[in-house]
């Protein structure tokens, strides 16, 4: 059973710190996705990692996938009140392209403005 | 920007009751999927399915479980005889073969009462 760990469960941090969510398994993954969920609503795409060592940016958000593809990090510069939300990972198997995704535990991130 | 969407948002239900939630996928996309979310847990694979059959399920979706295209644009997800337990947040999904990324519609709340 693939099982990823995402830490910290909650993060509260002020305006215009930097941040890092971990996210971290013992199982390697083709991919990495990283979702972004509001309340009541389902999981928005941020960003595909594929490549062991791939770092992907968009805009204040930076991705990484671990060499060996078993972990993942995301780094936010400068939070924003915006950037409020569940953070999910989730990777997929070696079925690229059709395989199920297993989704981490979520971080759930609040900026205080 | 294209999107799947799902009805209904949310169904109440008595124990035992049929239920039926509906799924518009991605046009373009060939992979499509199941996923459902207990409140405060983790996002949980239910079942892929590719080319008119299930690709791959999970534990979770046994025989009370079903899903059909029936018509080349909606994709539904049957439970038969629903249970308490079957009280949650029911994702649909759609990918393409290209990037293993998938796209969430925004969920049917499901109230087994």
């Amino acid at each position: 059973t693939q099982l990823l760990e995402q830490s910290p469960q909650f993060l509260s941090i002020q305006e215009g710190e930097n941040l890092t969510v971990y996210c971290n398994s013992s199982s390697v993954f083709s991919s990495l996705q990283w979702y972004r969920q509001e309340p009541g609503e389902g999981p928005v795409l941020l960003v595909t990692v594929v490549t062991g060592g791939e770092v992907k940016k968009l805009k204040r958000l930076t991705f990484q996938f671990g060499d060996a593809r078993k972990d993942s990090s995301l780094h936010i510069t400068a939070a924003q009140p915006g950037d409020t939300g569940l953070y999910l990972c989730a990777g997929a198997g070696t079925n690229f392209g059709n395989e199920k995704l297993t989704f981490g535990t979520g971080t759930r991130l609040t900026i205080i403005p | 920007e294209p999107e799947v969407t799902q009805t209904p948002s949310h169904q109440v239900t008595q124990m035992g009751q049929e239920v039926i939630l509906r799924c518009v996928p991605i046009s373009n996309h060939l992979y499509f999927y199941w996923y459902r979310q207990i409140l405060g847990q983790k996002v949980e694979f239910l079942v892929s399915f590719y080319n008119n059959e299930i690709s791959e399920k999970s534990e979770i979706f046994d025989d009370q479980f079903s899903v059909e295209r029936p018509d080349g644009s909606n994709f539904t997800l049957k439970i038969r005889s629903t249970k308490l337990e079957d009280s949650a947040m029911y994702f649909c999904a759609s990918g393409t073969t290209n990037t293993g990324e998938l796209f969430f519609g925004e969920g049917s709340r499901l109230t087994v009462l």
